[in-house]
């Protein structure tokens, strides 16, 4: 079984760029989150999608960032403009249901660097 | 305050040795704990959760971590690590936030195994 996908593992940008990530998460989940995992820090979430409906994005950075998840599968995190303080590790996760203590399942990240 | 502490950024074992990973948490929040494990260049991964039932949940390498209500903590142990054991291990809870709830992380341990 395939894992969750993540594209591309790296990006350098320069600030004020915009970026995107993109997650294909395991076959038959239909829960997805993004996270963000500053330098010596834990996994703090981003944003949750229960199939293509965003239900929890009290976290998620409204005036640059931006998700979506058409057909409740595949999803884009989006930053516009990028700012220095965003460089982090941004990781998708999937979970079959959408209870809270479901198994997440962790993709290996995009290392995002703004310069 | 901090839903999950972990209470040491680093720990570095001999190999065969013992090894306990402290984590501590709010009494605030559910009692619903997980250690994931992120080995290097991977993704992070479920190493055991306590949902409910017996105290003592364990993994499959060997790991093992206790229950503690009393003492709100989670910490894991094993008796015997192996060098393969080198990896980054996050506590996490289940926070509730209003209507919602979501997985918390620690800041994480990293564990550094020496011949």
């Amino acid at each position: 079984e395939a894992g969750v996908v993540q594209s591309p593992r790296y990006k350098i940008i320069e600030k004020k760029q915009p970026v995107a990530f993109w997650c294909n998460p395991i076959s038959g989940h239909n829960t997805l989150y993004w996270y963000r995992q500053n330098l010596g820090q834990g996994p703090e979430l981003l944003i949750r999608y229960e199939n293509e409906e965003a239900v929890d994005d009290s976290q998620l950075p409204k005036d640059r960032f931006s998700a979506e998840r058409l057909k409740g599968v595949d999803s884009t995190l989006k930053i516009q403009p990028a700012e220095l303080g965003d460089s982090a590790v941004y990781l998708c996760a999937s979970s079959l249901a959408r209870l809270s203590t479901d198994t997440q399942y962790f993709g290996p990240g995009t290392r995002l660097t703004v310069l | 305050a901090q839903s999950v502490t972990q209470l040491d950024s680093q720990v570095p074992v001999f190999e065969e040795a013992p090894v306990e990973l402290r984590c501590n948490y709010s009494s605030s929040v559910s009692v619903y704990l997980f250690w994931y494990v992120q080995y290097p260049n991977q993704g992070l991964q479920l190493l055991l959760k306590y949902l409910s039932g017996s105290t003592l949940v364990e993994s499959i390498n060997g790991f093992e971590a206790e229950f503690n209500k009393s003492q709100t903590s989670f910490h894991l142990r094993k008796p015997s690590v192996h060098i393969s054991d080198t990896a980054e291990y996050f506590c996490a809870v289940i926070e509730r936030v209003g209507g919602a709830q979501k997985l918390v992380f620690g800041q994480g341990t990293r564990l550094t195994i020496n011949p």
